[in-house]
């Protein structure tokens, strides 16, 4: 599996945008860029995910770089219940089977 | 009504014994999973399973046993239990078959505690 590197955490204040980052300098064509973040003591959850273009949706927005070595998450007004980790995975087009979660970046969020 | 349901969400249980924990999946998916997350909170998968059928087993002790009886159902059964299978163990499910990166649901958890 192609790797992802993130920062270990970062912090934002409630309210505020959040641009969580994250690179893939090895992804391959039929990758697709997954998020998924787990809140304290729950099961992960899907954020968002994409190809080649940004994508939104109601939780984030996911801006994508053009060469697709880099993305990230775009929280557009962070709310304490945003504070979780947030992974960033890579993932094959078609039947795949399984997710590899890295480390992941702890958000915390100040009130 | 949860997706993706696993029971016990707790289960304290001494060295040696053997063990089930259920999982459920209620969204028609042809794929469920087990992963693992220890104290330092790593992630990792050990089973998926695709159609009943065991795609992958990822160097997991053979004192797990996946057990697959529907699409629907992924039960995990652990024989003479260690200390350091202490864990959160998540089940999850998806739809593979056909699919483009396909989003993969998961369930609440069930923290096992050997002892």
């Amino acid at each position: 599996d192609a790797k992802t590197t993130q920062p270990n955490s970062m912090e934002s204040n409630e309210e505020e945008p959040v641009h969580l980052p994250c690179n893939h300098s090895t992804i391959s064509g039929t990758d697709y860029i997954h998020w998924y973040r787990q809140l304290p003591s729950q099961g992960p959850e899907y954020v968002i995910h994409g190809l080649t273009s940004n994508v939104n949706n109601r939780m984030a927005s996911l801006a994508i770089a053009e060469d697709r070595k880099s993305s990230t998450l775009i929280l557009h007004r962070a709310t304490l219940r945003d504070a979780a980790v947030y992974y960033c995975i890579l993932r094959g087009g078609g039947s795949n089977y399984k997710l590899t979660f890295g480390k992941g970046t702890l958000l915390t969020v100040n009130p | 009504d949860t997706a993706v349901s696993q029971t016990p969400k707790y289960l304290v249980t001494q060295m040696g014994n053997d063990k089930s924990i259920k999982c459920e999946q209620n969204l028609g998916h042809d794929t469920m999973y087990w992963y693992k997350q220890d104290s330092k909170k790593f992630l990792k998968i050990m089973f998926s399973y695709n159609n009943k059928e065991l795609i992958i087993n990822e160097t997991v002790p053979n004192r797990f046993s996946p057990k697959s009886p529907d699409k629907a159902h992924l039960n995990l059964h652990i024989n003479s239990l260690e200390l350091g299978d202490s864990a959160v163990y998540f089940c999850a499910s998806s739809q593979e078959t056909g699919g483009h990166g396909n989003t993969i649901y998961f369930g609440e958890g069930s923290w096992l505690t050997v002892v």
